[in-house]
């Protein structure tokens, strides 16, 4: 039961340069979502999905782009990265019932 | 505003002693809390829930209460062996239509041996 599958793990960017990374969850959850963690910070909502075909901003949304084409794949676009978006950033599903998130193992992202 | 504050921010016990971390929090309306652990390089992972009506619930070593009267639970580690080692957030989910989830900072727990 692979439950939700983040990658890459680790990766180091130059500013101004594109990526995305890739959430895939194996658990039918409509709700979907990614999560920056920074210290001192917590975690933060960065984007979230309620079902294939919508998405919505949450707490810090900018610089991030997201799309739901399929309820199992939430990929997380940064179009320009910048050294402020070096963090680790989570992806998580949830049931809209309970509201228990399963989290991704996590992505390093360094942005110099 | 609806927020969650945890204490402390950091502790160090020794393996074998007890420890209780603290979740204060002012969101309305409430649906459940969440304890997660946060193992190092890893990902949360929920220990345990807790609804309005629950006052305590234990999952092995890990006892969770709530008063939801004065809004604060916590999450008491009886005997703590080095595994316990690790970040424990509280979350807190509100009833209202979008079930938001509200997150503290965590605490940063350090048993040594």
């Amino acid at each position: 039961n692979a439950g939700v599958t983040q990658t890459p793990k680790f990766q180091v960017l130059k500013t101004g340069q594109s990526m995305t990374l890739q959430c895939a969850q194996d658990m039918n959850h409509e709700y979907m979502s990614w999560y920056r963690q920074d210290p001192g910070m917590g975690l933060r909502l960065i984007h979230y999905s309620v079902g294939a075909g919508i998405t919505d901003q949450g707490e810090v949304p900018n610089g991030y782009n997201v799309s739901r084409s399929t309820t199992e794949d939430f990929p997380l676009r940064l179009l320009s990265a910048a050294p402020s978006q070096t963090s680790v950033y989570f992806c998580a599903s949830r049931t809209s019932i309970t509201g228990e998130l399963f989290f991704g193992e996590g992505s390093r992202l360094t942005v110099l | 505003k609806n927020q969650v504050e945890q204490s402390p921010q950091s502790l160090i016990i020794l393996e074998g002693k007890n420890c209780t971390l603290q979740c204060n929090y002012t969101v309305s309306p409430f649906s459940n809390l969440r304890w997660y652990k946060q193992d190092t390089g890893r990902g949360p992972v929920s220990l345990t829930i807790m609804t309005f009506s629950e006052n305590t619930k234990s999952n092995g070593r890990y006892t969770a209460t709530l008063d939801a009267d004065t809004k604060q639970s916590s999450l008491h580690i009886t005997a703590s062996q080095l595994s316990d080692s690790a970040s424990y957030i509280c979350v807190v989910k509100s009833s209202g239509s979008q079930g938001n989830l509200i997150f503290g900072k965590g605490t940063k727990l350090s048993v040594k041996p």
